[in-house]
């Protein structure tokens, strides 16, 4: 029933050693989003994807980037963690990018930077 | 800017009770207000959407009023229960910004037996 999953949940990595975050999705949505979110702090948007079309957000880091290889699969991929990017990572999808299309959000993974 | 604030940032009631949950914003201009539920550790859901028309919305215990005119919304829980317990977000959706959302900084409620 799962509609969008996130894996891993947790993940530790070390400061400077790259990672990736995995996201698949059910709906067969067009656009897929991802989002970090530090504690008690709303979600941000780092980029997303609509079908192949990458957009990235102008302030993120270009630290921070993202593969979709097809419909159902996103990655985002951290090249050089620092202690800063130490968050909860959300991804989203949306049927289109309309004004009422819902952003279904998957349960995150939270990452820790040792 | 275009920013959404909520109040309280944070509060606790007991079970069974009543609480709203307040909501303003200065997006604009402005296309729909959502109300999102997020558990500790989980991602958002979303609980209500709101166009510029529509003055109240209910899912079951939850119901969103919109005022279009002040730019404010409030989220009343009724008859609280513990899985209550939870963030609740605002997010309003920028027309003009490719539809770009955003968040409210959230109010984190906890609901006590």
């Amino acid at each position: 029933d799962a509609m969008v999953i996130q894996n891993p949940r947790y993940q530790v990595t070390q400061f400077g050693k790259p990672v990736t975050l995995s996201c698949s999705q059910t709906l067969n949505h067009n656009v897929m989003y991802w989002y970090q979110q530090k504690s008690s702090q709303a979600p941000k948007l780092l980029f997303h994807y609509y079908d192949k079309d990458f957009n990235n957000e102008a302030d993120t880091p270009d630290n921070f980037q993202s593969r979709r290889p097809n419909t159902s699969f996103c990655f985002l991929d951290i090249r050089s963690p620092g202690l800063g990017d130490a968050a909860m990572y959300l991804c989203a999808t949306s049927r289109d990018r309309g004004a009422t299309d819902t952003q279904y959000f998957g349960p995150g993974t939270r990452l820790t930077v040792l | 800017k275009n920013q959404v604030e909520q109040s309280p940032q944070s509060l606790i009631i007991l079970e069974g009770k009543n609480c709203t949950l307040q909501c303003n914003y200065t997006v604009s201009p402005f296309s729909n207000l959502r109300w999102y539920k997020q558990d500790t550790g989980r991602g958002p859901v979303s609980l209500t959407i709101m166009t510029f028309s529509e003055n109240t919305k209910s899912n079951g215990r939850y119901t969103a009023t919109l005022d279009a005119d002040t730019k404010q919304s409030s989220l009343h829980i009724t008859a609280s229960q513990l899985s209550d317990s939870a963030s609740y977000i605002c997010v309003v959706t920028n027309k003009a910004a490719g539809n770009k959302l955003t968040f409210g900084g959230g109010t984190r409620v906890l609901v006590k037996p």
